[in-house]
Protein backbone atom coordinates (compact mmCIF):
# COMPACT_ATOMS: atom_id res chain seq x y z
CA UNK A 1 0.00 0.00 0.00
CA UNK A 2 1.63 3.46 -0.81
CA UNK A 3 1.80 5.64 1.55
CA UNK A 4 3.18 9.16 1.91
CA UNK A 5 3.20 10.56 5.48
CA UNK A 6 3.83 14.51 5.73
CA UNK A 7 5.13 16.26 8.99
CA UNK A 8 7.27 19.60 10.30
CA UNK A 9 4.22 21.98 10.02
CA UNK A 10 3.63 24.36 12.94
CA UNK A 11 3.38 27.96 14.03
CA UNK A 12 6.06 30.57 12.71
CA UNK A 13 6.76 34.28 12.41
CA UNK A 14 7.04 36.06 9.52
CA UNK A 15 10.43 35.55 8.32
CA UNK A 16 11.12 32.33 9.74
CA UNK A 17 11.60 28.49 8.71
CA UNK A 18 10.44 25.34 8.38
CA UNK A 19 11.30 22.09 6.84
CA UNK A 20 8.55 19.72 5.80
CA UNK A 21 9.55 16.01 5.21
CA UNK A 22 7.44 13.21 3.67
CA UNK A 23 8.52 9.89 4.28
CA UNK A 24 7.10 7.23 1.87
CA UNK A 25 6.65 3.65 1.70
CA UNK A 26 4.33 1.29 -0.48
CA UNK A 27 6.53 2.04 -3.87
CA UNK A 28 10.10 2.15 -5.34
CA UNK A 29 10.72 6.19 -3.93
CA UNK A 30 13.69 6.22 -6.12
CA UNK A 31 11.66 5.97 -9.22
CA UNK A 32 8.96 8.27 -9.08
CA UNK A 33 8.78 12.27 -9.22
CA UNK A 34 7.64 13.93 -6.50
CA UNK A 35 5.95 17.00 -5.67
CA UNK A 36 4.63 19.43 -3.11
CA UNK A 37 0.86 21.00 -3.51
CA UNK A 38 -0.44 24.02 -0.28
CA UNK A 39 -4.03 25.07 0.02
CA UNK A 40 -4.73 28.35 1.80
CA UNK A 41 -7.44 27.83 4.24
CA UNK A 42 -11.09 27.74 2.74
CA UNK A 43 -9.06 28.12 -0.73
CA UNK A 44 -7.94 25.87 -3.52
CA UNK A 45 -4.94 23.61 -4.70
CA UNK A 46 -1.80 25.80 -5.61
CA UNK A 47 1.09 23.69 -7.00
CA UNK A 48 4.32 24.23 -5.10
CA UNK A 49 7.16 22.10 -6.51
CA UNK A 50 7.67 19.27 -8.09
CA UNK A 51 11.40 17.18 -8.29
CA UNK A 52 12.96 14.66 -10.79
CA UNK A 53 13.26 10.83 -9.36
CA UNK A 54 17.11 11.42 -9.78
CA UNK A 55 17.05 15.38 -8.51
CA UNK A 56 18.03 16.22 -11.97
CA UNK A 57 15.02 18.94 -12.72
CA UNK A 58 13.46 20.77 -9.95
CA UNK A 59 10.79 23.24 -10.83
CA UNK A 60 9.07 25.90 -8.33
CA UNK A 61 5.57 28.44 -8.53
CA UNK A 62 7.15 32.29 -8.83
CA UNK A 63 5.51 33.12 -5.39
CA UNK A 64 7.91 30.76 -3.63
CA UNK A 65 11.23 30.59 -6.40
CA UNK A 66 14.72 31.83 -3.97
CA UNK A 67 12.59 31.31 -0.89
CA UNK A 68 11.57 27.04 -0.82
CA UNK A 69 13.74 24.61 -1.70
CA UNK A 70 12.39 20.64 -2.30
CA UNK A 71 14.88 18.24 -1.71
CA UNK A 72 14.67 14.41 -1.74
CA UNK A 73 16.63 11.48 0.20
CA UNK A 74 16.05 8.30 -2.08
CA UNK A 75 17.89 6.44 1.06
CA UNK A 76 15.55 7.56 3.01
CA UNK A 77 12.16 7.27 0.80
CA UNK A 78 11.64 10.98 2.05
CA UNK A 79 11.14 14.24 0.10
CA UNK A 80 11.74 17.45 2.06
CA UNK A 81 10.75 21.34 1.82
CA UNK A 82 12.79 23.79 3.27
CA UNK A 83 10.50 27.09 3.86
CA UNK A 84 12.26 30.44 4.50
CA UNK A 85 11.92 33.45 4.78
CA UNK A 86 7.70 32.94 5.37
CA UNK A 87 5.33 35.15 4.94
CA UNK A 88 1.47 35.69 6.15
CA UNK A 89 0.48 34.28 2.45
CA UNK A 90 2.38 31.17 2.82
CA UNK A 91 0.09 29.83 5.69
CA UNK A 92 -1.76 26.68 3.79
CA UNK A 93 -1.93 22.87 4.35
CA UNK A 94 1.45 21.21 2.67
CA UNK A 95 0.66 18.09 0.72
CA UNK A 96 3.37 15.54 -0.45
CA UNK A 97 2.12 13.73 -3.89
CA UNK A 98 3.27 11.41 -5.74
CA UNK A 99 4.21 11.81 -9.62
CA UNK A 100 3.93 15.21 -11.16
CA UNK A 101 4.85 14.59 -14.53
CA UNK A 102 1.80 13.38 -16.21
CA UNK A 103 -0.44 13.23 -12.60
CA UNK A 104 -0.27 12.89 -9.25
CA UNK A 105 -1.57 9.64 -8.22
CA UNK A 106 -0.79 9.43 -4.12
CA UNK A 107 -1.15 12.40 -1.89
CA UNK A 108 -0.32 12.50 1.71
CA UNK A 109 -2.79 13.63 4.69
CA UNK A 110 -1.18 17.32 4.41
CA UNK A 111 0.84 19.45 7.29
CA UNK A 112 -0.48 22.68 8.28
CA UNK A 113 1.61 25.37 8.31
CA UNK A 114 0.68 29.13 9.90
CA UNK A 115 2.92 31.96 9.57
CA UNK A 116 1.52 34.81 12.20
CA UNK A 117 3.11 36.94 14.62
CA UNK B 1 -1.48 28.41 -18.32
CA UNK B 2 -4.88 29.75 -16.72
CA UNK B 3 -7.50 27.10 -16.14
CA UNK B 4 -10.70 28.27 -15.86
CA UNK B 5 -13.58 25.72 -14.56
CA UNK B 6 -17.34 26.25 -15.11
CA UNK B 7 -19.03 26.36 -13.07
CA UNK B 8 -18.14 27.06 -9.98
CA UNK B 9 -21.04 25.84 -7.67
CA UNK B 10 -23.03 23.16 -8.80
CA UNK B 11 -25.77 22.19 -7.73
CA UNK B 12 -27.43 18.72 -8.32
CA UNK B 13 -29.28 15.62 -7.39
CA UNK B 14 -28.05 11.87 -6.21
CA UNK B 15 -28.87 9.82 -9.60
CA UNK B 16 -27.79 12.92 -11.48
CA UNK B 17 -25.19 13.44 -14.69
CA UNK B 18 -23.57 16.11 -14.58
CA UNK B 19 -20.66 17.57 -16.38
CA UNK B 20 -17.76 20.01 -15.15
CA UNK B 21 -15.73 22.13 -17.61
CA UNK B 22 -12.30 23.11 -17.87
CA UNK B 23 -10.40 25.50 -20.05
CA UNK B 24 -6.67 26.19 -20.21
CA UNK B 25 -5.49 29.77 -21.81
CA UNK B 26 -3.11 28.07 -23.82
CA UNK B 27 -3.22 24.30 -25.72
CA UNK B 28 -1.86 21.84 -23.01
CA UNK B 29 -2.64 18.46 -25.36
CA UNK B 30 -3.92 15.63 -23.24
CA UNK B 31 -1.84 16.43 -19.98
CA UNK B 32 -5.01 17.07 -17.78
CA UNK B 33 -5.59 15.84 -14.86
CA UNK B 34 -9.16 15.86 -12.70
CA UNK B 35 -8.78 15.29 -8.82
CA UNK B 36 -11.97 15.09 -6.27
CA UNK B 37 -11.12 16.92 -2.69
CA UNK B 38 -13.86 16.05 0.27
CA UNK B 39 -13.74 18.16 3.04
CA UNK B 40 -10.81 18.12 5.31
CA UNK B 41 -9.38 15.36 3.34
CA UNK B 42 -6.66 15.15 0.57
CA UNK B 43 -7.10 15.46 -2.93
CA UNK B 44 -7.73 11.96 -5.01
CA UNK B 45 -6.78 11.38 -8.42
CA UNK B 46 -10.00 10.50 -10.74
CA UNK B 47 -8.86 11.02 -14.21
CA UNK B 48 -5.06 11.69 -16.16
CA UNK B 49 -3.95 12.36 -19.67
CA UNK B 50 -7.46 13.85 -19.67
CA UNK B 51 -9.28 10.85 -20.58
CA UNK B 52 -7.93 7.59 -18.32
CA UNK B 53 -9.55 6.80 -15.68
CA UNK B 54 -7.11 5.96 -12.39
CA UNK B 55 -7.19 2.69 -11.37
CA UNK B 56 -10.19 1.95 -8.53
CA UNK B 57 -12.10 4.83 -10.01
CA UNK B 58 -15.93 3.88 -10.65
CA UNK B 59 -16.41 4.26 -13.75
CA UNK B 60 -19.39 6.64 -13.55
CA UNK B 61 -16.49 9.41 -14.19
CA UNK B 62 -15.20 10.01 -17.53
CA UNK B 63 -12.91 12.89 -19.04
CA UNK B 64 -12.52 13.79 -22.19
CA UNK B 65 -11.08 16.59 -24.56
CA UNK B 66 -7.78 18.22 -25.64
CA UNK B 67 -5.54 21.16 -26.31
CA UNK B 68 -8.03 24.25 -24.88
CA UNK B 69 -11.21 22.36 -23.20
CA UNK B 70 -12.11 19.30 -21.21
CA UNK B 71 -14.68 18.05 -19.47
CA UNK B 72 -15.21 15.93 -16.45
CA UNK B 73 -18.51 13.81 -16.65
CA UNK B 74 -20.03 11.86 -13.86
CA UNK B 75 -22.74 9.63 -15.01
CA UNK B 76 -24.89 9.45 -11.87
CA UNK B 77 -24.24 11.03 -9.03
CA UNK B 78 -23.78 8.94 -5.73
CA UNK B 79 -23.58 11.00 -2.24
CA UNK B 80 -19.98 10.38 -2.05
CA UNK B 81 -19.43 12.45 -4.95
CA UNK B 82 -20.94 15.60 -3.47
CA UNK B 83 -17.63 17.51 -2.96
CA UNK B 84 -15.13 19.90 -4.92
CA UNK B 85 -13.44 18.90 -8.37
CA UNK B 86 -9.83 20.11 -9.65
CA UNK B 87 -8.55 20.26 -12.98
CA UNK B 88 -4.55 20.65 -13.51
CA UNK B 89 -2.35 20.99 -16.43
CA UNK B 90 0.70 19.06 -16.35
CA UNK B 91 2.32 20.07 -19.73
CA UNK B 92 4.01 23.17 -18.80
CA UNK B 93 5.56 24.42 -15.65
CA UNK B 94 4.61 25.91 -13.37
CA UNK B 95 1.75 23.04 -12.94
CA UNK B 96 -1.51 25.09 -12.83
CA UNK B 97 -4.92 24.36 -10.88
CA UNK B 98 -8.28 25.18 -11.64
CA UNK B 99 -10.34 27.34 -9.35
CA UNK B 100 -11.99 24.29 -8.35
CA UNK B 101 -16.17 23.21 -8.71
CA UNK B 102 -18.41 22.65 -5.64
CA UNK B 103 -20.53 19.97 -6.25
CA UNK B 104 -23.62 20.08 -3.68
CA UNK B 105 -26.74 18.76 -2.74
Amino acid sequence: EVQLVESGGGLVQPGGSLRLSCVASGFSFSTQSMTWVRQAPGQGLEWVATMREDGSEKQYVDSVQGRFTISRDNAKNSLYLQLNNLRVEDTATYYCARGGQSRCDYWGQGTRVTVSS
Amino acid sequence: IQLTQSPPLLSASVGDRVTITCRASQGVGSSLAWYQQRPGRAPKLLIYAASTLQSGVPSRFSGSGSATEFTLTIGSLQPEDFATYYCQQLSVYPRSFGQGTKLEI
